[in-house]
């Protein structure tokens, strides 16, 4: 079964608001990131959460990560209409490195 | 950062020919490289890891002779398709692992910008 589940699947939101996209995964992990997919692009990374980490951020992104729930969420504050894209959790799948399984993903829609 | 290139970025083919996917490191040298396959609104799936210098391991359900994968270089990897059928036409991405060093670093994956294989 896909490892990392994500929801919601779909938000539309307008521009200025925050959004919130959450992720489930399966195993144990040793970390855990976020990738972002514009519309028929390749992804691009955006953060990455160390299991022994709780929260990280980076510009207007903030990443939670609980590992007795086995779940993270993704914050973007104050979004803008070019965050319009899919994002997407990655966690390794067993020890090679580089492998990656990916969560369903969120569309995220941001209003002008 | 890091740059994957991957070529071309929509082809369009006809039922029954092979169709050649590129996908080159720019800047770093990538011994592995990965091949997912992306159907329209859903997630990536694995098809196939490329190994410079030895076979590519493929996922489970992965056809090896439908896709054919060969990591020529330490920058090259290229996914061809053959005898492309209707049910192939997909969108395929390439990644490659950042260079760095850190087991943590080595997980974070650069993309290509994908190819839109269309068969008729």
């Amino acid at each position: 079964s896909q490892q990392g589940e994500e929801d919601p699947q779909a938000l539309s939101i307008q521009e200025g608001e925050n959004a919130t996209m959450n992720c489930s995964y399966k195993t144990s992990i040793n970390n855990l990131q976020w990738y972002r997919q514009n519309s028929g692009r390749g992804l691009v990374h955006l953060i990455l959460i160390r299991s022994n980490e709780r929260e990280k951020h980076s510009g207007r992104l903030r990443v939670t990560l609980d590992t007795s729930k086995k779940s993270s969420s993704l914050l973007i504050t104050a979004s803008r209409a070019a965050d319009t894209a899919s994002y997407f959790c990655a966690t390794l799948r067993g020890t090679s490195y580089g492998k990656l399984t990916f969560g369903q993903g969120t569309i995220l829609t941001v209003h002008p | 950062g890091a740059v994957v290139s991957q070529h071309p970025s929509r082809v369009i083919c006809k039922s029954g020919t092979s169709v050649k996917i590129e996908c080159r490191s720019l800047d770093f040298q990538a011994t592995t490289m990965f091949w997912y396959r992306q159907f329209p609104k859903k997630s990536l799936m694995l098809m196939a890891t490329s190994n410079e210098g030895s076979k590519a391991t493929y996922e489970q359900g992965v056809e090896k002779d439908k896709f054919l994968i060969n990591h020529a270089s330490l920058t090259l990897s290229t996914l061809t398709v053959t005898s492309a059928h209707p049910e192939d036409s997909s969108f395929y991405i390439c990644s490659a692992p950042n260079a760095g060093t850190g087991p943590n670093l080595k997980n974070i994956q650069y993309f290509g910008a994908g190819t839109r294989l269309s068969v008729l």
